[in-house]
């Protein structure tokens, strides 16, 4: 069974500091990695994707590989109260169906 | 541009009714999905479609059936609800493209109550 594991949280932040997200996966075949936000009733919503080890930045959020460690991370600089969601981990081998971790809940106190 | 389209948006059933949730993406993607998310559960898979043709199950496909009914629609059919699958279910679609899979887009959901 391929297992993503994250904090249920919730983590919270002051507004204008760093969020940082964490993940660990269990399949070392693991290739493709995505970060999704969902705020409370809505879909979930792509944020990032990354398949390299290294980092990847997109405006505020930096997504983290590391496959040796089987971990991956989101931070979001300069947080936001509009940040304040709950933050999907997924993990994909191959062409596999994309396996989700349970979320953590992010609150950004103004 | 639509993306991906579930219906309904919200159903109630009584406990043995069977229903039908209707899923189409206009993205022209190879690859669909349905999950269902419960408090505390995460998104749970319950069956895929890599591609036209083609279904499989899962982490938790019983009491439940699809059909890829061409590349755009993918349909998931209760035939006995029951009060366990009360639950948010969500339609996804992905290129899939090898090697790597890519990201997956999402419906707007079904939230689905049975009493």
């Amino acid at each position: 069974q391929k297992e993503v594991e994250q904090n249920s949280g919730p983590l919270s932040v002051p507004e204008g500091a760093i969020a940082s997200l964490n993940c660990t996966y269990s399949d070392r075949g693991s290739q493709s990695f995505f970060w999704y936000r969902q705020y409370s009733g809505k879909s979930p919503e792509l944020i990032m994707s990354i398949y390299s080890n290294g980092d990847k930045e997109d405006g505020r959020f930096t997504a983290q590989l590391n496959k040796a460690s089987q971990y991956v991370s989101l931070l979001i600089r300069d947080s936001q109260p509009s940040d304040s969601a709950t933050y999907l981990c997924a993990v994909s081998s191959g062409n596999t169906p994309l396996v989700f971790g349970k979320g953590t809940r992010l609150s950004v106190i103004a | 541009n639509a993306g991906v389209t579930q219906t309904p948006k919200f159903q109630v059933l009584k406990t043995g009714q069977s229903m039908t949730l209707q899923c189409a993406q206009d993205m022209n993607h190879n690859s669909m999905y349905w999950y269902r998310q419960d408090p505390g559960m995460g998104l749970r898979l319950i069956y895929y479609s890599a591609s036209e043709g083609t279904t499989d199950k899962g982490e938790v496909p019983n009491g439940y059936n699809v059909s890829r009914l061409n590349k755009r629609e993918f349909s998931l059919r209760l035939e006995s609800a029951a009060p366990s699958q009360t639950s948010v279910y969500f339609c996804a679609s992905s290129e899939n493209s090898l090697p790597q899979n890519t990201e997956a887009f999402f419906g707007q959901g079904t939230r689905l109550t049975v009493v």
